[in-house]
Order: structure tokens, then sequence, then C-alpha cells
């Protein structure tokens, strides 16, 4: 089965600073790999997501990913957050074939941006 | 609709009572799913609709849960005799559920938020 971890669960930078939030995967096979954010009282919203191919995965909103298979990470960027930002992220890995695919969250990680 | 959305956006009841959770998927999705989410926790995957028939309950608490789906649309969460333990966030989510594409990305709703008193 597969799992996700998210090793932070708080981070706080300030506007204008780069961001990297951690996510770790385990899973027996190329996993697909995703990162949504959920700002305050909204429901998940896809950023980005990685499949195949290419292993810097670019998003909305300026975030982007890359895909290191030999660390099973997955891990978030922005070079430059802005107080918007400020909302939980979760990585997931999904598994599965055909039309299903059972998807694991991680814990999330709360951004705070101070001014 | 454009996106997924959930009735109602937020629900008290009072322990011991039934519930029942709302979502209408993007159309044409053939795949619907439930997760909850506790106050400051992840989500927890309850369960899989691929059309109207569910091949993944496994993540359903306890017999006090129960889903349904109708038309291939409208799916409805039904919790029985409702407990504390109960109070959280109920997502839902659609994808298009298409055989081979093997990149069935999840849209999500807004959630309901339920509190059990």
């Amino acid at each position: 089965a597969q799992s996700v971890t998210q090793p932070d669960i708080h981070i706080t930078v300030s506007e204008g600073a780069s961001l990297e939030l951690r996510c770790n995967y385990s899973y027996g096979a190329t996993p697909y790999l995703f990162w949504y954010v959920q700002s305050p009282g909204q429901g998940l919203q896809l950023l980005l997501k990685y499949f195949s191919g290419d292993t810097l995965v670019q998003g909305i909103k300026g975030f982007e990913a890359e895909f290191k298979r030999s660390q099973s990470s997955f891990n978030l960027r922005k070079p430059s957050v802005h107080w918007s930002d400020a909302a939980e992220y979760f990585c997931a890995v999904g598994a599965g074939s055909g039309g299903y695919q059972k998807v694991t969250f991680g814990t999330g990680t709360k951004l705070q941006v101070i001014p | 609709g454009a996106g997924v959305s959930q009735s109602p956006s937020n629900k008290v009841t009072e322990k011991g009572k039934d519930v029942e959770l709302r979502c209408d998927p993007i159309s044409g999705h053939t795949a619907l799913y439930w997760y909850r989410q506790r106050l400051g926790q992840g989500l927890e995957f309850l369960i899989y609709f691929q059309g109207n028939s569910a091949p993944d309950k496994s993540g359903l608490p306890s017999d006090r849960f129960s889903a349904e789906r109708t038309g291939e649309s409208v799916s409805t969460l039904t919790i029985q005799r409702t407990q504390q333990e109960d109070s959280a966030v109920y997502l839902c989510a659609s994808s298009l559920g298409s055989s081979g594409t093997g990149t069935n990305t999840q849209y999500f709703g807004p959630g309901t938020r339920l509190t059990v008193l």
C-alpha cells in the first residue's frame, strides 16, 4: 500500500522569500503524485500533478515540484511567496489502473506568510 | 455545474441523530469519492463509486456509514446514530473514471462541515 509523509506540520516564511515544502512517498511502482492546496473554508484545489515524463512539473500560481525517484520525494517549491499563498498544502500519491485511482494524502503542511 | 458541489455546507446535529450529506459531481465524471477530514488531520478515504456501484468501500469506519449513488450522478453519504467522533469535514471528489487514461485527477467539492453535539 502507498503512503505519504509530510514532515513539516507548520512552516512560516516571509513574503517574497522562497518556499520548499517536503513530501516523501512510499510506493512499489512509479507513482502518480499530486499537490493540493486548501485555503481556509475552501475545498482542495489541484496545484500540479506528475504521472510520467519530465520530472520537473509546473503548476498553477507559480508553483513547481520535482519528482526524485532516488529519494522518493516530490517537494513543492515557489521562488517568491505571496501573502495569498497562506494555506494548507497536501501531498498525495495515487495508485491504480484503468478508471480507478486510490489516492492517499499526507497530513498536510500549514503555511503561514508574514509581511 | 462547473465544479463539484456539496450540501449542506454546514450541519450541526445532536448525538444519535441520522444525517445525510449530498454530493453533485462534475457532469460526465463517472468516478466519485468520499473522504473525511478531521480537524488538523489529512484526508481519510471512505468510499469510491464507479457509476452507481461501489467497488471499494474499505474506508467506511463502521456500519453506521453508508453511501449510495443514483443516475451516475448525485451521491448521498448517510451517517446513522451520529457520534461526536463523526465530527469532521466530509469531502467529495469526482474524476473522469475512464479506463486506460491513467490520469484520473480528482476534483474536490468545498466539503460539508459536520458537528455532532
